[in-house]
């Protein structure tokens, strides 16, 4: 079985700084790991991923995340924010089930505000 | 490149009434998913499809969900009888082998905001 867990549900930050957004994942076998961001009234769409190599993954928009296999971590984070970074976050976990098949889980989120 | 489409974006409808929501996946993806996003859940996957055939759907919530990929372009989330408690966002998404081998990796449509009443 896996979870993914992100530690903060919210996450208000001034405008110019610089921010975290963590995740932890459980699993026992190998997996690919995701960012997601969701603008308001819009779905989805992918900000970096981890499927090997170099751990640290650059992304979209200025975010880049570290993979940091003995801590089981895989934390999101940008040197200076916009506030066009408001949104929602969401770390996911891929995991083989059957054959090639993969399965996606989700994390529940962080809403990362960004204040003038 | 045209994205995943979903239909209709918003729906209001009373309790008891049929509802079903339409997705068109990115051409070429072979893999298409159900999600329901609620503030109380978050994002569920109710069902998913490779190749049009329905791989699980241990997420659906009852018997009153029904999911159908009659071909590789288009997908229905049928809800009968809708009850208030189905108010939600429905994602749709799709994904590709790539080598062989899902990365994972979806790409979403807008969603489809269901109100009951």
């Amino acid at each position: 079985a896996q979870s993914v867990t992100q530690l903060d549900s919210q996450v208000p930050v001034f405008e110019e700084a610089p921010v975290e957004l963590r995740c932890n994942y459980s699993s026992s076998v190998s997996v690919y790991l995701f960012w997601y961001v969701q603008y308001p009234n819009q779905g989805l769409q992918l900000l970096l991923k981890y499927l090997s190599g170099s751990t640290l993954v650059k992304g979209i928009n200025g975010f880049e995340a570290e993979f940091n296999k003995s801590q089981t971590s895989f934390h999101l984070r940008k040197p200076s924010v916009h506030i066009s970074d408001t949104a929602e976050y969401f770390c996911a976990v891929s995991r083989p089930v059957s054959g090639s098949a993969r399965q996606l889980t989700f994390g529940s989120g962080t809403q990362l505000t960004v204040l003038p | 490149d045209a994205g995943v489409i979903q239909s209709p974006r918003h729906e209001v409808t009373e309790m008891g009434q049929e509802v079903t929501l339409r997705c068109k996946p990115i051409s070429g993806h072979n893999s298409l998913f159900w999600y329901r996003q609620t503030m109380m859940r978050g994002l569920e996957l109710l069902i998913y499809f490779n190749n049009n055939v329905p791989i699980d759907d241990s997420g659906m919530p009852e018997d009153r969900f029904s999911a159908k990929m009659p071909n590789a372009s288009f997908s229905t989330l049928k809800i009968q009888p809708s009850e208030p408690r189905d108010s939600a966002v429905y994602f749709c998404a799709s994904s590709r082998l790539t080598s062989g081998t899902h990365t994972g990796e979806l790409f979403f449509g807008e969603g489809s905001r269901l109100t009951v009443l």
